[in-house]
């Protein structure tokens, strides 16, 4: 199993709503990341977390707050986002922190209306 | 600022002919490139990577070149196949830390039959 899930797909939420992405992936990875894309932008870092712990935070908004449940899992939970929250959430992971191989989820899609 | 450029937003390539990315880097601190492909509502995928201390990397149809002097690096795809057309993310990191990937922002490639 080589693919990191990502749920949903698809998303539409009002500023006033509490939502959740989740990620999982069954490779063995200890490193987990999320990544924000807006249209015709690259991926951006929003968090990394290495053996379940945060490592970084890339002075993301308090209204985007993840979660490492265990090594499989990671979730990005989202409260109160504005419109211009509205973007591609990319989950990767990787073996390591320190290894060159990010495998992607297909992303969420939300738009905050 | 962006640090990592990719200045042509597409290029488009008779299949069987040679297919060109080019990538240009202004951090110095670099040390690791990497290239992704994107299919559309697909998470990106590696393709290949190269280290500075090297100038080339070759991996089947694909060759990456680096030009540590111009900050430079480009992805040849020789021959170019149809299946090959996706938006390629040339990304680059430094000091170990191959999570913290900047990306640029991508150059779709469509290989005509």
């Amino acid at each position: 199993d080589t693919e990191v899930t990502q749920t949903p797909k698809h998303l539409v939420m009002g500023m006033t709503n509490k939502k959740s992405l989740k990620c999982e992936q069954h490779m063995g990875h200890r490193a987990m990341y999320w990544y924000k894309q807006k249209a015709k932008k690259p991926p951006e870092l929003m968090f990394v977390y290495s053996y379940e712990k945060l490592s970084i935070n890339e002075s993301v908004p308090s209204r985007f707050s993840p979660e490492c449940p265990n090594s499989s899992l990671l979730n990005l939970h989202l409260h109160a986002l504005q419109p211009e929250d509205s973007a591609l959430y990319l989950c990767a992971s990787s073996r390591e922190y320190q290894n060159e191989k990010l495998f992607f989820g297909s992303g969420t899609q939300l738009s905050v209306l | 600022d962006q640090q990592v450029k990719q200045n042509s937003p597409s290029l488009s390539v008779q299949e069987g002919r040679i297919s060109i990315l080019n990538c240009d880097y202004t951090n110095s601190m670099f040390d690791y490139f990497l290239w992704y492909k994107k299919y559309p509502a697909e998470g990106p995928t590696f393709l290949i990577s190269i280290s500075s201390i090297k100038d080339k990397n070759e991996d089947g149809r694909f060759t990456v070149f680096l030009n540590k002097s111009a900050k430079h690096l480009s992805l040849h795809i020789v021959p170019s196949q149809p299946g090959d057309s996706a938006v390629y993310f040339c990304a680059a990191t430094y000091g170990g830390s191959q999570g913290n990937l900047i990306f640029g922002k991508g150059t779709k490639l469509s290989v005509k039959p």
